[in-house]
């Protein structure tokens, strides 16, 4: 069973798209982080999300934290080829080992030029 | 550079060899962590260290596995009698301790393949 059930798998769009990816858990965390992968390469973290509402934007991204805090979004306005990469949320729920990363499974998303 | 480093980027080995991967946290975290990745997945959690001692495993990792942290800075994972199936990329990252925040920053991870 995973903790952090990410949507969709796989998006393919074209260049000024805009996309939404979302993270969702049956869990209650105490904080999420979004990262962004490139193939070879580890996870940089783009933004971690803690208060239950909270809305935060990275140039023409943004991330969203739901109330409950069970559940986070990822919007991108008009997409370019740079943003394709691997999608990633992580996150430690409460009640696990305190600072246990668990990850989702990932969004792969290809912009086309 | 400041951020995580591990070494070395890539490694191939034949099957039963053992390998060991060198993890180098940033400087002021003092919490370690180990993952492994196969392709197109998220990463799955192997281990954790805060400061040098080792406080959860994952069934994932197997006897074969160990993982030490023996001075709470740098951190080596070994793998003996390697397996077909222990291809993956290990990751490393760090963080600060925190209740609230399990923010971690990752190295550029190691890419092994049992050949």
């Amino acid at each position: 069973t995973q903790l952090l059930e990410q949507s969709p798998q796989f998006l393919s769009i074209q260049e000024g798209e805009n996309l939404t990816v979302y993270c969702n858990s049956s869990s209650v965390f105490s904080s999420l982080q979004w990262y962004r992968q490139e193939p070879g390469e580890g996870p940089v973290l783009l933004v971690t999300v803690v208060t239950g509402g909270e809305v935060k934007k990275l140039k023409r991204l943004t991330f969203q934290f739901g109330d409950a805090r069970k559940d986070s979004s990822l919007h991108i306005t008009a997409a370019q080829p740079g943003d394709t990469g691997l999608y990633l949320c992580a996150g430690a729920a409460r009640g696990t080992s305190y600072g246990k990363l668990t990850f989702g499974q990932g969004t792969i998303l290809t912009v086309h030029p | 550079d400041t951020g995580v480093s591990q070494d070395p980027r890539h490694k191939i080995t034949k099957r039963g060899q053992n390998v060991t991967f060198r993890c180098d946290p940033i400087s002021e975290h003092n919490r370690l962590y180990w993952y492994r990745q196969t392709l197109g997945q998220g990463p799955e959690f192997l281990t954790y260290f805060q400061n040098e001692a080792q406080l959860e495993k994952s069934r994932l990792l197997s006897d074969r596995f160990s993982a030490e942290r023996p001075k709470g800075s740098f951190s080596t994972l070994e793998i003996q009698r390697t397996e077909q199936g222990d291809s993956a990329m290990y990751l490393c990252a760090s963080s600060l301790k925190d209740r609230d925040i399990a923010e971690a920053f990752f190295g550029q991870g190691t890419r092994l393949t049992v050949v």
